[in-house]
């Protein structure tokens, strides 16, 4: 079975700070890396994605991969009150299929 | 552009009705279609998948059917609904790199 872990939070942030989500997955054959969004009551959509080990910048945004340890991360720069909302880390094979984390809240205060 | 539907938006069905849910995609050909289902709280559990017409991938024994009757649409369906069907369910669509975009959702509440 493949095991995508993630804090769930919540992780409370002030307006302008960085916010640092993790996540951790169990499949040595996962080859790409999504991270999507999802607003309260709304589906989710896709933010970024990363295929190779390092660093890949979209924005305020920025995907951190580690294949070795099996890590990917998302940081989320100069947070804002818009980016309140649950992130979803999703690890895929190459078998057509995303496996999905459950998810880390982040609220951003003002 | 690509853009995918799916209705109804909400649906409140009683416990042994049947149920279908319907997704359309538009502006891609030969997409990979998914549902999903994500009950309150919880992450996402992919039920199928489709790789083209007719080709129908079940993830999880249940009381859910999946059909796809034509390439760009993919349907739900259940004879008989439990109270444990509740939830939030979602169609995605991708063709590359496994990326998936979702369309709007369904919520169904079984009573």
């Amino acid at each position: 079975q493949k095991e995508v872990e993630q804090n769930s939070g919540p992780l409370s942030v002030p307006e302008g700070a960085i916010a640092s989500l993790n996540c951790t997955y169990s499949d040595r054959g996962s080859q790409s890396f999504f991270w999507y969004r999802q607003y309260s009551g709304k589906s989710p959509e896709l933010i970024m994605f990363i295929y190779s080990n390092g660093d890949k910048e979209d924005g305020r945004f920025t995907a951190q991969l580690n294949k070795a340890s099996q890590y990917v991360s998302l940081l989320i720069r100069d947070s804002q009150p818009s980016d309140s909302a649950t992130y979803l880390c999703a690890p895929s094979s190459n078998d057509y299929k995303l496996s999905f984390g459950a998810g880390t809240t982040v609220t951003v205060r003002a | 552009s690509q853009t995918i539907h799916q209705w109804p938006a909400t649906l409140v069905q009683p416990v042994g009705s049947p149920l279908s849910l319907e997704c359309t995609v538009e502006g891609t050909s030969n997409p990979n279609l998914y549902w999903y289902r994500q009950a309150a709280g919880r992450g996402l559990q992919l039920l199928f998948y489709s790789v083209g017409i007719g080709q129908i991938s079940s993830e999880v024994p249940q009381n859910l059917s999946a059909s796809r009757p034509q390439d760009r649409q993919f349907i739900l369906s259940s004879k008989k609904l439990l109270l444990s069907d509740s939830g939030f369910y979602l169609c995605a669509w991708s063709v590359l790199l496994n990326e998936q975009f979702f369309g709007p959702g369904t919520r169904l509440t079984v009573l």
